[in-house]
């Protein structure tokens, strides 16, 4: 397994401005994913960034919105880029360090008024 | 199109009875599945997975059953205790290498003491 932990745990922000969200793992891991979680809904992959490459975005997700870095293998960030309220949601990391098990970081909850 | 569906939104037990919450889903393509146990404000918690080479797996009071004809997995919990209750996520995969989950919208268990 791994642990990981996620800055900020919250935030409101006012909308238009743009949220930086980090993700630290205690180990070496190639696979990391960003999630978010809709009040209400399941959890919706927006991308996967793996050290080294860009990362691939999933239908509905683009890099200007969600702009993701990976300067190593331990160490992920998520910006949400000009808020609205509908980006009013939970945003989780996971990481996959052997294959298919994915393992998750606390979240970090975010509301845009 | 929910690829991967909790019909039951919502499930409580008596504590020391077995729960059982049931996901279905549409892709036969998914060879592998996890289910996750969320508690309010943490991330998800990986429970059990289970191939689509397999039609059983066991770890503790944790069984997960698949059945690929019914696309159709389960998980059982027993006994149930009331550290149990959690919102529990099932997940699927098929695209191989990729380690990309399709999650399903959650059942909220309540065991009750």
């Amino acid at each position: 397994s791994a642990v990981i932990s996620q800055k900020p745990s919250r935030d409101i922000c006012q909308r238009g401005t743009s949220l930086t969200i980090q993700c630290q793992v205690d180990s070496q891991v190639t696979m990391m994913f960003w999630y978010r979680q809709q009040p209400g809904q399941s959890l919706t992959l927006i991308a996967t960034a793996n050290q080294g490459s860009e990362a691939t975005y999933e239908s509905g997700f683009v890099i200007d919105k969600f702009p993701i870095s990976r300067p190593n293998l331990t160490f992920s960030t998520l910006t949400v880029s000009n808020m609205s309220p509908e980006d009013s949601s939970i945003y989780l990391c996971s990481v996959a360090p052997q294959g298919y098990e994915q393992y998750f970081g606390p979240g970090t909850r975010l509301t845009v008024t | 199109d929910q690829q991967v569906k909790q019909n039951s939104p919502s499930l409580s037990v008596q504590e020391g009875r077995i729960s059982i919450l049931n996901c279905d889903y549409t892709n036969s393509m998914f060879d592998y599945f996890l289910w996750y146990k969320k508690y309010p404000a943490e991330g998800p918690t990986f429970l059990i997975s289970i191939s689509s080479i397999k039609d059983k797996n066991e770890d503790g009071r944790f069984t997960v059953f698949l059945n690929k004809s019914a696309k159709h997995l389960s998980l059982h919990i027993v006994p149930s205790q009331p550290g149990d209750s959690a919102v529990y996520f099932c997940a699927a995969s098929g695209v191989s290498g990729t380690y990309k989950y399709i999650f399903g919208t959650g059942t909220r268990l309540k065991v009750l003491a």
